[in-house]
């Protein structure tokens, strides 16, 4: 079975400062691709960013990072410099191309930024 | 930039009615998705189909249907809507084996079901 872990329901970071979500998962297969969605109040749910499980060098889009450490089964994203606009819902994800590119999804965390 | 679009933002409908909540994608994705969001669950996958008039089950199909008569439309039917099917419902395309893409999906913007 195919299960990914989200533990931080909610979480609050002060503007400017850095914070990390973190995401667990567990598979049997080799081959995968990890994924990082945001999802603003009341707005359109977004794709952050991407890992493919075969690249060891962790992905970076502009403030935000991600950590795999694949022998541990970890995704967490780092987000730099945190803005307002930042304030959202966090999905951790990953997809299995053997199932049919059919994505698993966490429970999400509620990430607030505080002025 | 990819353009997912879904039927309604938000509906109501009273129980026992038959809805249908359509998704329109303009990339030439071969896969489209129905989720279902509930706080504190994340997203469910109702179905989803990698092809014209294919489809497969997800995690939650117990009553739902899907039709997808052409490539770029994807429709989640309920039978006879419940209270308990009150919820978020995001539709999702994605690209295929194939289509030169990194498989991320891209959503619409969700239709707010209340079922009454």
């Amino acid at each position: 079975a195919q299960t990914v872990t989200q533990s931080q329901p909610e979480m609050s970071v002060q503007e400017a400062e850095t914070v990390t979500l973190s995401c667990t998962y567990d598979t049997s297969e080799n081959n995968y691709y990890l994924f990082w969605y945001k999802q603003p109040p009341s707005r359109q749910m977004i794709l952050v960013i991407r890992q493919e499980a075969y690249k060891q060098q962790n992905a970076t889009e502009n403030r935000f990072s991600v950590n795999f450490q694949k022998a541990a089964k970890s995704f967490s994203l780092k987000i730099s410099d945190s803005q307002l606009g930042d304030t959202a819902m966090y999905f951790c994800a990953f997809m299995t191309v053997n199932t049919g590119n059919q994505f698993y999804f966490g429970t999400g965390t509620s990430l607030t930024v505080i002025p | 930039d990819v353009k997912v679009t879904q039927s309604s933002r938000y509906l109501v409908k009273r129980t026992g009615e038959k809805v249908f909540l359509e998704c329109v994608q303009d990339m030439d994705h071969e896969n489209m998705f129905w989720y279902r969001q509930d706080p504190g669950l994340g997203l469910r996958l109702i179905y989803f189909s990698y092809d014209v008039k294919m489809k497969e089950k997800g995690d939650i199909p117990e009553g739902y249907s899907v039709s997808r008569e052409k490539k770029e439309r994807f429709s989640l039917i309920l039978e006879s809507a419940s209270t308990n099917q009150t919820s978020m419902y995001l539709c999702a395309s994605g690209g295929g084996l194939g289509q030169g893409t990194f498989y991320e999906q891209y959503f619409g913007p969700g239709t707010r079901l209340t079922v009454t």
